[in-house]
């Protein structure tokens, strides 16, 4: 079956870099692109942005430009997202998702990321 | 605040029929960009519910249907069910920004 496996929960310290990844199986990796969904606790759903697995482009939401990079590795069928420069307000439950602006159809199972000293 | 305005809260008793809203704007809804609509359970991942111009994924009822007019559109529920109480959440592209806008999320709850 179609399905986004998510690497496990992270502890981090305030100005540390996470690294979350997201493995697809059970369709054509590169024929879908991946967006990335994180939900802080007890908040709603934030767009951090998207990327093609087929040509590597990406689109990141502005409030994240400079510490979120969005990779792929179609030889394993995986995404990442790395984000830099932690904060207390990045503690979160990330996502990764197949689809984008037309729709997001598959979820990852989330993975929670907490930022504290 | 969200780009996508939704109402935080709404209830119906069983059988009913609730609707939510999602108010948006010229450059995201307005600009003819779909609105879609996922549902989350408590503590699990959101599940889409309606995508494009009221497509239903596998497995979901008949019961979930969606409107659009103007800058804003709609999720429709009918026959509410006490497995329907979850949040739901509206998401369409904005050309102003260049990116995916969610709504804020609207808590379901079935008295």
């Amino acid at each position: 079956q179609v399905q986004l496996v998510q690497s496990g929960a992270e502890v981090k310290k305030p100005g540390a870099s996470v690294k979350v990844s997201c493995k697809a199986s059970g369709y054509t990796f590169a024929t879908y692109g991946v967006t990335w969904v994180r939900q802080a606790p007890g908040q709603g759903l934030e767009w951090m942005g998207w990327i093609s697995p087929y040509n590597g482009k990406t689109n990141y939401a502005q409030k994240l430009q400079g510490r979120v990079t969005m990779t792929t590795d179609t030889s394993t069928s995986t995404a990442y997202m790395e984000l830099r420069s932690l904060r207390s307000d990045d503690t979160a439950v990330y996502h990764c998702v197949r689809g984008g602006m037309n729709g997001m159809d598959v979820w990852g199972q989330g993975t929670t990321v907490t930022v504290s000293s | 605040q969200s780009v996508l305005t939704q109402p935080p809260s709404v209830s119906g008793a069983p059988g009913q029929r609730v609707t939510i809203s999602c108010t948006g704007s010229s450059s995201n809804i307005g600009a003819g960009y779909d609105a879609h609509w996922y549902q989350q359970l408590p503590g699990i991942a959101p599940k889409l519910l309606i995508y494009g111009n009221g497509n239903r994924p596998s497995g979901v009822p008949d019961r979930f249907s969606c409107a659009k007019s103007g800058t804003s559109a709609s999720l429709a529920i009918t026959g509410l069910q006490a497995e329907d109480e979850a949040d739901y959440y509206c998401q369409s592209y904005d050309s102003s920004l260049s990116a995916v806008v969610f709504g804020g999320g609207t808590k379901l709850t079935v008295l």
